[in-house]
């Protein structure tokens, strides 16, 4: 039974350029959510949603940051016009959904720009 | 929302047992209380997780007194890979933050 699976593991964008990181959720799991760690510090949630539902991006900052979960594929993390604050590591987590609080987290998105 | 507060770092030696203890004042009736371990350049690995009282896996044991205003996180016999970052969440499954966590290091 195959894990959360995120690609690309590492990513490097220049300043202005786009990244996309995708997340494919466990089997049977239909709650994806998305956290930012910085060096050093804890996990920063962003965003949760269900297939084609944002339910919850209070984390989000407000520009730039889009996030998706089509009915078919993998969840997206979408950055537009990246800076080098950017900088971090992306993790997706799933879950079940039906009232199980467990997230089952991937190995993560570390995007560098330049 | 509940928050949660967590000693930022601990010392311990191999074989002993260590015990992170984690307040959250305000959980709330529904919230369950979730333990990760997170290695360097890996995402959490869920560890445990508990409603009240004592619950125990292959791997720890969760202990939650009754007013559920705080949980303690035991780790019989560490061993030097048992070194990371111990994250105590609690909320529902749509509402858990991360908090900082707290930074075991476990020497020889």
């Amino acid at each position: 039974n195959a894990g959360v699976m995120q690609n690309p593991r590492h990513l490097v964008r220049r300043r202005g350029q786009e990244a996309r990181l995708r997340c494919s959720p466990m089997k049977g799991h239909s709650h994806v959510y998305w956290y930012r760690q910085l060096p050093e510090e804890g996990l920063k949630f962003m965003v949760y949603l269900q297939k084609e539902n944002i339910i919850d991006e209070s984390g989000m900052p407000k520009e730039r940051f889009s996030a998706e979960f089509p009915k078919e594929g993998p969840s997206i993390l979408r950055i537009q016009q990246v800076v080098r604050g950017d900088s971090a590591a992306y993790f997706c987590a799933s879950s079940p959904g039906n009232n199980q609080e467990t997230q089952y987290f991937g190995p993560g998105t570390r995007l560098l720009v330049l | 929302l509940a928050k949660t507060t967590q000693p930022i770092s601990m010392d311990s030696y191999e074989g002993q047992e260590v015990n992170i203890t984690c307040s959250h004042n305000n959980i709330a009736t529904n919230d369950y209380i979730t333990w990760y371990q997170q290695f360097p350049s890996q995402g959490p690995r869920f560890i445990i997780q508990g409603y009240k009282t004592k619950v125990t896996n292959e791997v720890a044991s969760l202990f939650i007194p009754a007013d559920r205003k705080s949980s303690t996180l035991s780790l019989p016999r560490v061993s030097l890979s048992d070194t990371a970052v111990y994250y105590c969440l609690v909320g529902v499954f749509n509402d858990m933050r991360f908090g900082a966590g707290t930074r075991l290091t476990v020497k020889p």
